[in-house]
C-alpha cells in the first residue's frame, strides 16, 4: 500500500541552526501538507501546497518557515533558524480528494 | 471558519466496556469528517471516514461513527474496548477537497483492566 515518509524520524538541532524536514508523498497526489504537533498539543495546520505554490497557511508559518517540492517526488520543510519552541512532531500529508494520509512524523528537537 | 471540538480531554475505561468519544464541528455546511489514532510517540492513523451517504460508519479495529447533521456530531463508538486501544483520538473535519484538515485537540483514552 502506497505511503508517506518522513526523513528523518528524530532530529536534534542546536537553536538558531536551519533544518530541513524531508517527505516523499504518495505519487500520484496532489495537494501536500505539513502540520505540528507540540508535545501533548492538538496536531496544528503549518501550510498547504498544490501547483507548486502554497495554497494556505497559519499564523504558525512565519518567515522562519518555508516549504519546497525540489523535483517529482520529495516535498521540504524548511525552518531557517530554529527556536526552542520549534521542537514538535512535524508530520506530513497528501490528499488526491478529501483524505490526508500521513507519514509518521519528524521529531525535532531544538537545544 | 470550521472548527472541531472534543470536549473529553481525558476518558478511562474498562477492558470490555463500551466507548464513545465526542466530536462536535462547526461548519456552514456538510463536512468531510474523519477519525485518526495516534499510539504514543507514533503517527496518525485513519479509523474512519464520513463523506456522505450512510450516516453511520465502520471503520478498521472495530470501530464505527455515526454522524448526525442535527447535532453537528460524529462521535466515535466501540462496543468492547481492548486495552490495546488505550491511545490518543482525533477528530478531524476538511471542507472541501484540497483543503487542510483541522483537528480537535484529541481525547486521550485510558483502557483499565
Amino acid at each position: 500500500e502506497p505511503e508517506v515518509t518522513q526523513t528523518p524520524s528524530h532530529q536534534v538541532t542546536q537553536m538558531g541552526q536551519e533544518v530541513i524536514l524531508r517527505c516523499v508523498p504518495i505519487s500520484n497526489h496532489l495537494y501536500f501538507y505539513w502540520y505540528r504537533q507540540i508535545l501533548g498539543q492538538k496536531v496544528e495546520f503549518l501550510v498547504s501546497f498544490y501547483n507548486n505554490e502554497i495554497s494556505e497557511k497559519s499564523e504558525i508559518f512565519d518567515d522562519q518557515f518555508s516549504v519546497e517540492r525540489p523535483d517529482g517526488s520529495n516535498f521540504t520543510l524548511k525552518i531557517r533558524s530554529t527556536k526552542l519552541e520549534d521542537s514538535a512532531m512535524y508530520f506530513c500529508a497528501s490528499s488526491l480528494t478529501h483524505e490526508a494520509f500521513f507519514g509518521q512524523g519528524t521529531r525535532l528537537t531544538v537545544v | 471558519a470550521q472548527s472541531v471540538t472534543q470536549p473529553d480531554i481525558h476518558i478511562t475505561v474498562s477492558e470490555g466496556a463500551s466507548l464513545e468519544l465526542r466530536c462536535n464541528y462547526s461548519y456552514g455546511a456538510t463536512p468531510y469528517l474523519f477519525w485518526y489514532v495516534q499510539s504514543p510517540g507514533q503517527g496518525l492513523q485513519l479509523l474512519l471516514k464520513y463523506f456522505s451517504g450512510d450516516t453511520l460508519v465502520q471503520g478498521i479495529k472495530g470501530f464505527e461513527a455515526e454522524f448526525k447533521r442535527s447535532q453537528s456530531s460524529f462521535n466515535l463508538r466501540k462496543p468492547s474496548v481492548h486495552w490495546s486501544d488505550a491511545a490518543e483520538y482525533f477528530c478531524g473535519l476538511v471542507k472541501e477537497y484540497g483543503n487542510k484538515l483541522v483537528f480537535g485537540a484529541g481525547t486521550i483514552l485510558r483502557v483499565k483492566s
